[in-house]
């Protein structure tokens, strides 16, 4: 069973930094893609970005290029998302999403660590 | 602002048939990119659908179906029942954004 669980979330100031992860297990990490989608607090979905199964292609939203940087450590089964200048409209739930096809879908999701970006 | 466009809400009694429509463009669902769709349950993370325009993961019931048309998707649920209560979302893939865009989301209530 596919398992996903994302860590690091919480209450920060703006303009700080913050680093999301996602450990999976469940299934070969190495062999998929991934991703993060965020969801403001009543809003809908957004994606944020994506990177491939080896790491060597990454893919940002307009919105957030520049501040978020995606990446992955294949040893050890986890996603990351590094998150700088943050900002009040970042606040939001980030889900971690095993990715599949092409172009990419999510097929599996976590639970969502919770962002809010707060003075 | 999403690229995909969805009606807010949609509603049926249980036993019905109701449809959300996703509505693109030629850079998105026109131009020939897989549409997928997302249930988001109260207080849960989104799953999985419907991927591929019309594919069902395993354990999806066949109430729900899928489907492409220009620049269009569907997503009709039939035989509707009070678990089907949710937000459902379309996604593409956008190439004027060169990015994964979702639709705006619709709930559909069972009355």
């Amino acid at each position: 069973e596919v398992q996903l669980l994302e860590s690091g979330g919480g209450l920060v100031q703006p303009g700080e930094s913050l680093r999301l992860s996602c450990a999976a297990s469940g299934f070969t990490f190495s062999s998929y893609a991934m991703g993060w989608v965020r969801q403001a607090p009543g809003k809908g979905l957004q994606w944020v970005s994506t990177i491939s199964s080896g790491g060597r292609n990454t893919y940002y939203a307009d919105s957030v290029k520049g501040r978020f940087t995606i990446s992955r450590d294949n040893s050890k089964n986890t996603l990351y998302l590094q998150i700088n200048s943050l900002r009040a409209e970042d606040t939001a739930v980030y889900y971690c999403a095993k990715s599949s096809g092409w172009p990419y879908y999510c097929d599996s999701w976590g639970l969502g660590t919770l962002v809010t970006v707060s003075s | 602002q999403s690229v995909l466009t969805q009606p807010p809400s949609v509603s049926g009694a249980p036993g019905q048939r109701v449809t959300i429509s996703c509505t693109g463009s030629s850079s998105n669902i026109g131009a020939a990119y897989d549409v997928h769709w997302y249930q988001q349950l109260p207080g849960t993370a989104p799953k999985l659908l419907i991927y591929g325009n019309s594919n069902r993961p395993s354990g999806v019931p066949d109430r729900f179906s899928g489907s492409k048309s220009g620049t269009s998707a569907s997503l009709a649920i039939s035989g509707l029942q009070a678990e089907d209560e949710a937000d459902y979302y379309c996604q593409s893939y956008d190439s004027s954004l060169s990015g994964y865009v979702f639709g705006t989301g619709t709930k559909v209530t069972v009355l």
